[in-house]
């Protein structure tokens, strides 16, 4: 079964601190993808990956940076957390190639900023 | 840019009753279509897609059609239970960059029993 696994569920960090989101795909997927979801607003894009040390922004980048040094692995760092980044985040992972490869989401990790 | 368009939530249906949840889409290509569903806590999961005009999806008795003449995608199912109470996204994307896809801002659906 294939599977993105982000590190926490839950998370309760205080204003400045340096938050890291870990997530990890099994299905060698060149593709990941980090969205931040909020009720009204649907799913933004903050960063994505499509190869190992690459990176490129999205629709909602600011106040966020992210690693990708190993082909399974993708984090997401909010360099001072501020109470506007309490959020669901969830990460994705896709293949790539022709055919509609669809996305595959993590559980999600609530973060809450206080 | 693309844009996707979904009707306004919540929706609340009795069980058994006929689900239609309306998507429309604006793409400056030829998109492949998608429909997630996320279930309370969990992340998102894809119900059902299509990859073409006139092509159907279907699964767990949802069915979409994609129509490219009316630029849609609607989401339907005959008879609701209320194991499907969720939160439905249609969403879009290209075969070049498949997962970088453009999501609606998500139907919440309240089945009753």
């Amino acid at each position: 079964d294939v599977k993105v696994t982000q590190s926490s569920r839950y998370l309760v960090k205080r204003t400045g601190e340096k938050v890291f989101l870990e997530c990890v795909q099994d299905m060698d997927h060149e593709n990941m993808f980090w969205y931040r979801q909020d009720p009204g607003l649907g799913l933004r894009l903050i960063y994505f990956s499509y190869d190992v040390k690459m990176k490129e922004k999205g629709d909602i980048p600011e106040g966020y940076s992210v690693s990708r040094e190993k082909k399974e692995r993708f984090s997401l760092i909010l360099e001072s957390a501020s109470t506007n980044q309490t959020s669901m985040y969830l990460c994705a992972s896709s293949g790539r190639g022709q055919g509609a490869t669809e996305a595959f989401f993590g559980q999600g990790t609530r973060l809450t900023v206080v | 840019g693309d844009s996707v368009t979904q009707m306004e939530g919540p929706v609340t249906l009795s069980e058994e009753a006929f689900l239609t949840i309306n998507c429309t889409y604006t793409a400056t290509g030829y998109p492949s279509l998608f429909w997630y569903v996320q279930y309370p806590g969990e992340g998102l999961q894809l119900l059902l897609k299509a990859t073409k005009a006139d092509d159907k999806g279907s699964n767990k008795g949802f069915e979409a059609t994609y129509r490219k003449e009316t630029t849609s995608f609607h989401l339907e199912k005959g008879s609701v239970q209320v194991s499907d109470s969720a939160v439905y996204f249609c969403a879009l994307s290209y075969n070049t960059n498949a997962g970088k896809s453009t999501f609606g801002d998500g139907t919440t659906l309240t089945v009753k029993p």
